[in-house]
Formats: structure tokens, sequence, C-alpha cells
């Protein structure tokens, strides 16, 4: 079993549709990430979370670090969203030298239609 | 303020050689981390470097190994090349050794072995 899990695999939306994507974890953490893949490679950062809430614009990322879970909603979808959405979790960090790790989740591959 | 780069872009080499890849951090950040990615597959963390000294390591064999400069600026050496080495290497940088701030990530390395 994956230490980062995320559902649905693959998600196919209308324009304009909200869209939840899920992301739940088994092991500690120090922050939770996601990040956006498009077709060509490059990785955007999109929110670092270790407790509560962030927006930014049309996304919103939520943590829940009892239950070891963690969304991310996108409202007013658009085509231009369409992309590989990735959860990543992060252990250690500074102060515990060596010990940083940095584990991916699946991927949600995201499909907006006009 | 400049973002994140690496070279070369592209690289095919013979099973069995050696390859260096090559990050420049954003301005201002002290902490690098590269990941593998290959075709079809999320990434995979391989190690970080933070004021010069590894940071973690993933799951990756020791002819994977790395180097930070006083600038920051990072290399990926991997000796031995095999054909799985074959992928997408992308290195991010942040602040704080991985506990503070996002990671940005630069465009990757795509390296081919025959």
């Amino acid at each position: 079993k994956n230490e980062v899990e995320q559902s649905p695999q693959n998600l196919t939306a209308q324009e304009g549709e909200f869209i939840t994507i899920n992301c739940s974890y088994s092991v500690g953490i120090s922050a939770l990430h996601w990040l956006q893949q498009h077709p060509g490679g490059g990785i955007v950062s999109l929110f670092m979370l270790s407790s509560g809430k962030k927006k930014h614009g049309r996304l919103i990322a939520t943590i829940n670090i009892q239950e070891k879970h963690s969304s991310l909603h996108i409202t007013a979808s658009h085509p231009r969203d369409s992309a590989v959405y990735i959860c990543a979790v992060t252990q250690g960090g500074t102060g515990t030298s060596g010990t940083y790790k940095y584990i991916f989740g699946t991927g949600t591959r995201l499909k907006v239609l006009a | 303020e400049t973002g994140v780069t690496q070279s070369p872009t592209h690289l095919i080499k013979t099973r069995g050689q050696q390859v260096t890849l090559r990050c420049s951090s954003q301005s201002g950040h002290n902490t690098v981390s590269w990941y593998q990615q290959a075709l079809g597959q999320g990434p995979q963390f391989i190690f970080q470097y933070y004021r010069e000294e590894e940071n973690g390591r993933g799951n990756f064999p020791p002819r994977f190994s790395g180097l930070q400069f006083p600038n920051y600026s990072s290399e990926l050496n991997v000796n031995a090349l095999e054909l799985d080495d074959s992928a997408l290497y992308l290195c991010a940088s942040s602040l704080g050794g991985g506990r503070f701030g996002e990671q940005y990530f630069g465009p990757g390395t795509r390296l081919t072995v025959t």
C-alpha cells in the first residue's frame, strides 16, 4: 500500500464544475504539498500545508491532520486546469539533518472539457 | 529574480557511462532537491541538499550522488548508467532545508540511456 494515496486516479469534468481531489497518507508528516504537472513535465507548487486551509484564486486546499487527509478543490473549473495533480508529503527537514524525505502520491489526471 | 534552471535540457548516454546534471536554484534559496520521473510515472525523491550537506535521501543506490556548491547550485551525478535510468530529472529549490516554503521546480533534464 502506498504511503500517500490519491483519488480519483482520473477525472473528467465539464467546464464550470466544482472539482475535488482527495489525498490520504499513512505516515507522520511535516507538511503536505499539492503540485500541478502539465504535459511536457513542468511542475508548479500550488500549496504547502501543515494545518487548516489555504486559498489561491479558484483553488482551495484543506488538511485534517487527525484524519491524515487533504483535499484540493477547484471552483468554476476551466479547460486550462487540465493537468495531473499530485499530492506529496514531506518528513523531517531542518533541525533533523539527514532525515528529510519527500513522498509523492500517485497523481490525479484531470481533464476539463469545454 | 531568476527561476530554477537546469542543464542540459536533453541528454543521450550509453549504458555504463556516467552523467552529470546541473541545477541553479532560485535566488535566495539554500535548498535543492532532486527527483526522477520515469515516463508515465510519478516523481520519485532522490535526495536533498541543504547548505552543502545531504539532508535526506530516497531509495536510490549510491551510484546516484550529488553536490551542492557555496552559491547553492547543485549537481546530480549518476555512475554506471542503466537503461532504467532513462527519465526526466527534476530539481527544485526552496528555503530552509525543506521545512519552510514551497518548492520551485526547474523544467527538467530528459535523460535517455541506450
